[in-house]
């Protein structure tokens, strides 16, 4: 079955430096992809998906790289800020189509702390 | 944006009881939601997925007699946790699916402890 991981549960970062948060998938046929952020005691909040057609997206502060070779995507935040402090998910749906992209596989996520 | 709501947002109860959480969405109409739980320092897992005016299908290894959805409405799911026990207890995410623009907007979540 589909499985989606993350190398690093925890990173600590001072405001204003740039973060990266990194996942891994297992299904290859995979073809889209989301970042959420969690506060605590909160539901998942989208920041930025990616299709697999594309390798680069970017939003405001933050961009999503994938690498479909080795099944890899990544989120970066710029200039990160305390309030970007979260625990942050990939998704990657476990059908295609529709509404079938509701339902998600989530990695483990990665509790991101930003220091003043 | 769209706004999906929950209640109640935490529940404490008795062992042996059940329990019952509502998914709305509030501007917008939603034939599909699907829950979620989230045990605390883990990720979401998928429980079932909520189609209104249908029965819900549910994930592998998720007992459906136990977590009784139903969708009767396009603003409204609700899932019941029957004879609830402490091992229930966990944070419990509904999303729903629609608003016109082909995504999915997830509720802010119900905190449930079972003593």
């Amino acid at each position: 079955g589909e499985s989606v991981g993350l190398h690093l549960p925890t990173l600590s970062v001072q405001e204003g430096d740039n973060s990266i948060i990194n996942c891994a998938y297992s299904n290859s046929a995979s073809d889209y992809f989301i970042w959420y952020k969690q506060e605590s005691g909160k539901g998942p909040q989208f920041i930025i998906d990616i299709r697999s057609n594309m390798d680069k997206r970017q939003g405001q502060r933050v961009t999503v790289l994938l690498n479909k070779t080795v099944k890899h995507l990544s989120l970066q935040i710029a200039a990160t800020q305390p309030g970007d402090s979260a625990v942050y998910f990939c998704a990657v749906p476990k059908g295609a189509g529709g509404t079938s992209y509701g339902k998600l596989t989530f990695g483990q996520g990665t509790i991101l702390t930003v220091h003043p | 944006g769209a706004v999906v709501s929950q209640h109640p947002s935490w529940v404490i109860c008795k062992s042996g009881t059940s329990v019952k959480i509502e998914c709305r969405s509030l501007d917008f109409q939603a034939t599909t939601m699907f829950w979620y739980r989230q045990f605390p320092k883990q990720s979401l897992m998928l429980m079932a997925t909520s189609n209104e005016g249908s029965k819900a299908t549910y994930e592998q290894g998720v007992e459906k007699d136990k977590f009784l959805i139903n969708h009767a409405s396009l603003t409204l799911s609700t899932l019941t946790v029957t004879s609830a026990h402490p091992e229930d207890s966990s944070f419990y995410i509904c999303s729903a699916w629609g608003g016109g623009t082909d995504t999915q907007y997830f509720g802010p979540g119900t905190r449930l402890t079972v003593l």
